[in-house]
């Protein structure tokens, strides 16, 4: 088990509502990522956040919006949501770069 | 063409078999190589990661990178059961994001 959290575990939502998805980094780990990881797809990278400023971002609309607060932890929103949005989403924490990038269980999110 | 290319299988092999799996890409920038494992319904777990070209051994699995064939691959040994699950190459760059494979689902059966 890595140290990483996410919760909820899952969720279901209609159309059209606004998600909050939150993550808790491994002790010490000052770097977070998100992916989106779509049925039988590998991961795609939404963005990252690195001592709370967004470090990259990935090819998602800006309805994909995140935070990283002082003790490193994050929450990934997202608004307006579309059916194309059902998905595992995951988190993953890193010191630095993502060489060493750890991943929380994920969070599945159904949208109706 | 996607950046990383994997293929999905699924690959069916018996306990005690060696498994091979591939992964090929296109961006000569890739500097770091990554396979992770991922068991239904969980996050990816690191198993290992390679800077460059080379080998590296850990227990029974050895990963291989040829950056000159843009080619990497992942060795299992003595496979086990609980070794089924989905495995993931990754590769990441000067943009410090981690580019994913689809996956390739493997099953080793008793």
């Amino acid at each position: 088990e890595t140290g990483v959290t996410q919760s909820p575990t899952h969720l279901i939502k209609t159309r059209g509502q606004q998600v909050t998805l939150r993550c808790s980094s491994q002790s010490g780990h000052n770097t977070v990522s998100w992916y989106q990881q779509a049925l039988g797809q590998g991961p795609q990278f939404i963005f990252q956040y690195y001592r709370e400023e967004e470090n990259g971002r990935g090819n998602f609309p800006p309805r994909f919006s995140g935070l990283q607060f002082p003790n490193y932890s994050s929450e990934l929103n997202v608004n307006a949501l579309e059916l194309d949005d059902s998905a595992l989403y995951l988190c993953a924490s890193s010191l630095g770069g993502v060489t060493e990038a750890f991943f929380g269980q994920g969070t599945r999110l159904t949208v109706v | 063409q996607k950046e990383v290319e994997q293929d999905p299988g699924p690959l069916s092999v018996p306990e005690g078999a060696i498994v091979s799996l591939n992964c090929t890409y296109s961006n000569s920038a890739f500097q770091y190589f990554m396979w992770y494992r991922q068991y239904s319904r969980k996050g990816p777990e690191l198993l290992m990661y390679t800077y460059s070209s080379g080998n590296k051994e850990d227990g029974r699995f050895t990963a291989q990178v040829d950056k000159s064939s843009k080619y990497i691959s992942l060795f299992i040994r003595d496979s086990q059961p609980s070794d089924s699950a989905t495995y993931l190459c990754a590769m990441s760059g000067p943009t410090d994001k981690l580019i994913f494979g689809t996956g390739t689902r493997l099953q080793v059966f008793p």
